[in-house]
């Protein structure tokens, strides 16, 4: 089984909410990434997760936490969020060690909307 | 890190070849290609990958040219399914492990 799971498919959210994003893989992989996604533009990384700690951090405003509970799941914390953060939030993984061969895995994606 | 360069967008005929072209001319010898696409309202997938000899599998073919400057995705047979933004990324060993994706080739497929 190589799929990623995303949850919800669509979340729209006013900037005074609390929600959170989830993603869930079952291939053993131990390396987990956000990446964020504007309208016509590529995929932007905002963090990694290696063996359930976080890696990477890409600068990412407080107002996106994310969490690594377990191996197979990957929280993305929102709260306070503003207009301009919607977009489409994609997960992915991958195995670890990480070679520059490895393939990263990508979910389908939880396109959000901020009133 | 190396950057790619590829065409905004390109229009097939469903059933013909394909190439997609990709320059990378500040490549490094640890650089390797990586080839992701992303259909419409979907996540990206991984396509296929090479460092410098030509590479098949069951998607498509990769052919890099000998000087590693460039590199051509090649779609034998485009389906109307293949209608996609096609990503060229370089990987370079010992980097940060996550993909930096460029702005990405549009390919549409006509009927």
């Amino acid at each position: 089984d190589t799929e990623v799971t995303q949850t919800p498919k669509h979340l729209v959210m006013g900037m005074t909410n609390k929600k959170s994003l989830k993603c869930e893989q079952h291939m053993g992989h131990r390396a987990m990434y956000w990446y964020k996604q504007k309208a016509k533009k590529p995929p932007e990384l905002m963090f990694v997760y290696s063996y359930e700690k976080l890696s990477i951090n890409e600068s990412v405003p407080s107002r996106f936490s994310p969490e690594c509970p377990n191996s197979s799941l990957l929280n993305l914390h929102l709260h306070a969020l503003q207009p301009e953060d919607s977009a489409l939030y994609l997960c992915a993984s991958s195995q670890v060690p990480s070679g520059v061969t490895d393939t990263q895995y990508f979910g389908p994606g939880t396109r959000l909307t901020v009133l | 890190d190396a950057k790619t360069t590829q065409p905004n967008s390109m229009e097939s005929n469903e059933e013909e070849p394909v190439h997609l072209p990709c320059n990378h001319s500040t490549i490094s010898g640890t650089d390797y290609i990586h080839w992701y696409r992303q259909l419409p309202s979907q996540g990206p997938e991984y396509v296929i990958h090479g460092l410098t000899s030509n590479v098949n599998n069951r998607m498509a073919s990769l052919a890099i040219a000998e000087d590693r400057k460039s590199s051509t995705l090649i779609l034998h047979r485009a389906t109307l399914r293949d209608a996609a933004v096609y990503y060229c990324i370089l990987r370079r060993v010992g980097s940060a492990r996550q993909l930096t994706f460029g702005s990405g080739t549009q390919l549409t497929v006509l009927p």
